[in-house]
């Protein structure tokens, strides 16, 4: 069965500072990848998916990913945070049978 | 177009109650799933439908919980009777025919169970 770990519970970054959310996955089959990003009292929001072809995705709101096979990653950066990117995020893998197994999350803070 | 819909958006009943969580799913889409997230144990898939049909219903907790898909565009949880330890927020989510497509999330039932 697939899983997710999600490395830190919660970031806090600087406004205009990199944002990095690591995400590992396992699965034995070639996997789909999300992330997802809550927002307080909302559902969740596709950010950005990995399903084949080219390893880096870029996703909505600046964000991006990349797919590394060999460290069985998925991790989301964004360049230079923003005050709305406070919220929290999701990494979810799906091993293409429509079940979704989702990570424990991530809160992002952002620093004025 | 609109996205998919749950009601209520908020829940307050007294344990022992029973409890029906509404959803519309996105018009065309093939599937539907419902979720269960708490801090404890953060999102859980408690059942899914094709085509109206129930596929897995092996993260149901309970006899409890019940689910129902009676047509395309409407679906019910249903808690019955309801226990303090069910308050949580449920989600339900819907999805297109292909098994890469994301699925796409309402904003939520926050129930509470006195």
């Amino acid at each position: 069965a697939q899983s997710v770990t999600q490395l830190g519970s919660h970031v806090s970054v600087s406004e205009g500072a990199l944002v990095l959310l690591r995400c590992n996955y396992s699965s034995s089959v070639p996997p789909y990848l999300f992330w997802y990003v809550q927002y307080p009292n909302q559902g969740l929001q596709l950010l950005l998916k990995y399903t084949t072809g080219a390893t880096l995705v870029k996703g909505i709101n600046g964000f991006e990913a990349e797919f590394k096979k060999s460290e069985t990653s998925f991790h989301l950066t964004k360049p230079s945070a923003h005050m709305s990117d406070a919220a929290e995020y999701f990494c979810a893998v799906s091993e293409g049978d429509y079940k979704l197994s989702f990570g424990a999350g991530t809160t992002v803070t952002v620093r004025a | 177009d609109a996205g998919v819909i749950q009601s209520p958006r908020h829940e307050v009943t007294e344990m022992g109650q029973e409890v029906t969580l509404r959803c519309k799913p996105i018009s065309g889409h093939d599937y539907l799933f419902w979720y269960r997230q708490t801090m404890m144990r953060g999102l859980e898939l408690l059942i899914y439908f094709n085509n109206n049909v129930p596929i897995d219903d092996s993260g149901m907790p309970e006899d409890r919980f019940s689910a129902k898909m009676p047509n395309a565009s409407f679906s019910t949880l249903k808690i019955q009777p309801s226990e303090p330890r069910d308050s949580a927020v449920y989600f339900c989510a819907s999805m297109g025919q292909s098994s890469n497509q994301p699925q796409h999330f309402g904003d939520g039932t926050r129930l509470s169970i006195l």
